[in-house]
């Protein structure tokens, strides 16, 4: 089955204590991206990746990392969290040639707390 | 940065009723995507709009790209309790912006009373 993977699904967490948000795609798309979803705010942008070792900042880079040293994987580093990183986090992953489009699929969703 | 303006924020319903969903950009997009989101759930993609003036169906959903490319809408005829979620646009411009680089709407909450 085609799927995006995020892990964990949900954390609480303190601030300035490093964490790791996984993200695996199992359908070999070369794009993958980080989002944060806030109440009123939508969707932001954080980082997304056109290829293998190619990633680029989004909307609201501050305070995250990200690598995609391989195709399927691009987790989502908080070196440092703090409270304002509060918030319902989506890795999605897209081809971006071919005939499947553009079609973005995304993950269930990651519920971080930084308290 | 580049917005996309999403209007409106909130819309209620009765089942049966239609319903409208615009976004707006004062620049020339490239293309523009349409998502559902359940409530507690993930965004689901509905369709990409590429060209000048394009309309796509998928049943009741109607989707329209504008002629100059700087909006679009969403609707739905005659609403069903299983349209309630949240549904956004998402954008991308043209004249040079990275493909990767997605906008998206603050989205339009539907509700829809039965």
């Amino acid at each position: 089955e085609a799927q995006v993977t995020q892990n964990p699904r949900y954390l609480i967490t303190v601030t300035g204590k490093k964490l790791t948000v996984t993200c695996s795609q199992n359908m070999n798309h070369e794009y993958m991206s980080w989002y944060r979803q806030d109440p009123g705010l939508g969707l932001r942008q954080i980082y997304y990746s056109m290829n293998v070792e190619v990633t680029d900042k989004g909307d609201v880079p501050e305070g995250y990392k990200v690598s995609r040293k391989e195709k399927r994987n691009f987790p989502l580093i908080l070196e440092s969290p703090s409270p304002n990183q509060t918030s319902l986090y989506f890795c999605a992953s897209s081809p971006i040639s071919g005939n499947s489009g553009n079609t973005i699929y995304f993950g269930e969703g990651s519920w971080l707390t930084v308290v | 940065g580049q917005q996309v303006m999403q209007i409106p924020q909130y819309q209620h319903v009765q089942e049966g009723e239609d319903f409208t969903t615009y976004c707006n950009s004062s620049t020339t997009l490239s293309n523009i995507q349409w998502y559902k989101q359940r409530p507690g759930g993930h965004p689901v993609f509905l369709i990409q709009l590429v060209k000048s003036g394009e309309v796509k169906k998928q049943k009741r959903l109607t989707f329209q790209f504008g002629e100059a490319k700087k909006n679009s809408s969403l609707h739905i005829t005659a609403t069903q309790t299983t349209d309630v979620g949240t549904y956004f646009c998402a954008a991308r411009w043209a004249g040079g912006t990275s493909y990767g680089k997605l906008t998206f709407g603050q989205g339009t909450i539907l509700t829809v009373h039965p």
